[in-house]
């Protein structure tokens, strides 16, 4: 079967470096992609990897290693703002997108 | 650029009424258009995809002749929920996909459309 894990929650500090982490086991793979999305809203885009390394775009990259399966999304000086749920999803050989359950990250002061 | 709307943002109906929500590629035209649903403090599920002057593909488990699906043009998917009742309601989120060389397979979101049938 195919699968996402990433884990339920996770809890940081403003200011600070928090990295969550997405495995998958899919049929095929045409990428991976990271949203984020906060409370009521829908998902917005953050990232898409479909080669293997570190892609940056401003407190955000985004790290693949399609033989370990493994992605991370790492977020840098965190801001109040941050705190949302981080979706992995993983395009399969039929471009399907499957969905992790997603990641609820909790920012303290 | 990737900008994708949806209206209503908000609605409340009878039930035994049918909603439709419309689903506009603003900026980009859509291959393929996908509905989610996603109730409180649970992941998104996907209901159907859709593409442009096709039939919609939908999910197991989904009912074809509740949640009516139309992609009439490269740029607006439009879901009907036939006869709603109270289960029915939840977030539905459309997401549109490009699929060419420049944005390639990458899904955007609309903002969301609150239904609460009553």
């Amino acid at each position: 079967g195919q699968n996402i894990d990433q884990p339920t929650e996770m809890t940081a500090t403003e200011g600070a470096i928090v990295q969550i982490n997405c495995t998958y086991q899919t049929s095929g793979f045409n990428g991976l992609f990271w949203y984020q999305q906060h409370a009521g809203e829908a998902p917005t885009f953050l990232s898409y990897n479909v080669l293997d390394g570190l892609e940056e775009k401003g407190r955000f990259s985004s790290f693949l290693s399609r033989s370990k399966g493994y992605s991370y999304l790492l977020l840098k000086e965190l801001q109040m703002k941050d705190s949302a749920s981080y979706l992995c999803a993983v395009m399969d050989s039929n471009y399907q997108l499957i969905w992790g359950a997603g990641t609820k990250l909790i920012i303290k002061p | 650029g990737a900008v994708v709307s949806q209206h209503p943002s908000w609605v409340i109906c009878k039930s035994g009424t049918s909603v439709k929500i419309e689903c506009r590629s603003l900026d980009f035209q859509a291959t393929t258009m996908f509905w989610y649903r996603q109730f409180p403090k649970q992941s998104l599920m996907l209901m159907a995809t859709s593409n442009e002057g096709s039939k919609a593909t939908y999910e197991q488990g989904v009912e074809k002749d509740k949640f009516l699906i139309n992609h009439a043009s490269l740029t607006l998917s439009t879901l009907t929920v036939t006869s709603a009742h109270p289960e029915d309601s939840s977030f539905y989120i459309c997401s549109a996909r490009a699929g060419d060389s420049l944005m390639g397979e990458t899904q955007y979101f609309g903002p969301g459309t609150r239904l609460l049938v009553l």
